[in-house]
């Protein structure tokens, strides 16, 4: 199993362009995330999924649209990127349930000039 | 509100030297308590979790409610244990939406 898979892994945008983040993974979890990891702030979580076509906002939302049309793929759109947006995106997924682990991928890092 | 508080940014300690990393929660409910670790240029992962009360790579973290705490502790610290350490926690019926702390960087000096 690959697990959990992020594209890409560095990107630069400038302010106001669009683009969409990529997560998959392969372990049939009902649950996917998507968190940015800020220094000094941890990670926040942004969207998440549980299950197919079941989204719902996290607690950074905002500038960031998800959606769930498969088990396997939970993409981040950034719909006109700012400079505060620039951080570590991590997609995340878990089993169905209680004090399931989560496993992430390995980060997609944004720099929006 | 709820919150996961780690107080220190750096933690840095010889090696045998015991270490413990602090954090403490709010939470209004029953939260289910974790840590997780990132070592260099590896993608975040489960290092343990309250509930299953075991040792993972000699570390452990007893969950105190009354003190609202959930420090993770190893009476011995190796230079492979260096690492960002963050304190998460969930509710027990949102297990997939994690409240993290700001973590903390343990280096451990040969």
């Amino acid at each position: 199993n690959a697990g959990v898979t992020q594209t890409p892994k560095f990107q630069v945008l400038k302010t106001g362009q669009s683009m969409t983040l990529q997560c998959a993974q392969d372990m049939n979890h009902e649950y996917m995330s998507w968190y940015r990891q800020d220094p000094g702030m941890g990670l926040r979580l942004i969207h998440y999924s549980v299950g197919a076509g079941i989204t719902d906002q996290g607690e950074v939302p905002n500038g960031y649209n998800v959606s769930r049309s498969t088990t396997e793929d939970f993409p981040l759109r950034l719909l006109s990127a700012a400079p505060s947006q620039t951080s570590v995106y991590f997609c995340a997924s878990s089993r169905q349930g209680t004090s399931y682990e989560q496993y992430f991928g390995p980060g997609t890092r944004l720099t929006v000039t | 509100a709820q919150r996961v508080t780690q107080p220190e940014k750096l933690l840095s300690v010889f090696k045998g030297a015991p270490v413990e990393l602090k954090c403490n929660y709010s939470y209004s409910g029953s939260p289910e308590l974790f840590w997780y670790v990132q070592y260099s240029r590896q993608r975040l992962q489960l290092l343990l979790r309250h509930i299953s009360r075991e040792s993972i790579k000699g570390f452990t973290a007893d969950l105190n409610k009354g003190e609202t705490s959930f420090h993770l502790k190893k009476p011995f610290a190796q230079e492979e244990d260096s690492a960002m350490y963050y304190c998460a926690l969930s509710g027990r019926d949102s297990s997939y939406k994690l409240i993290f702390g700001s973590g903390t960087r343990l280096l451990v000096r040969p």
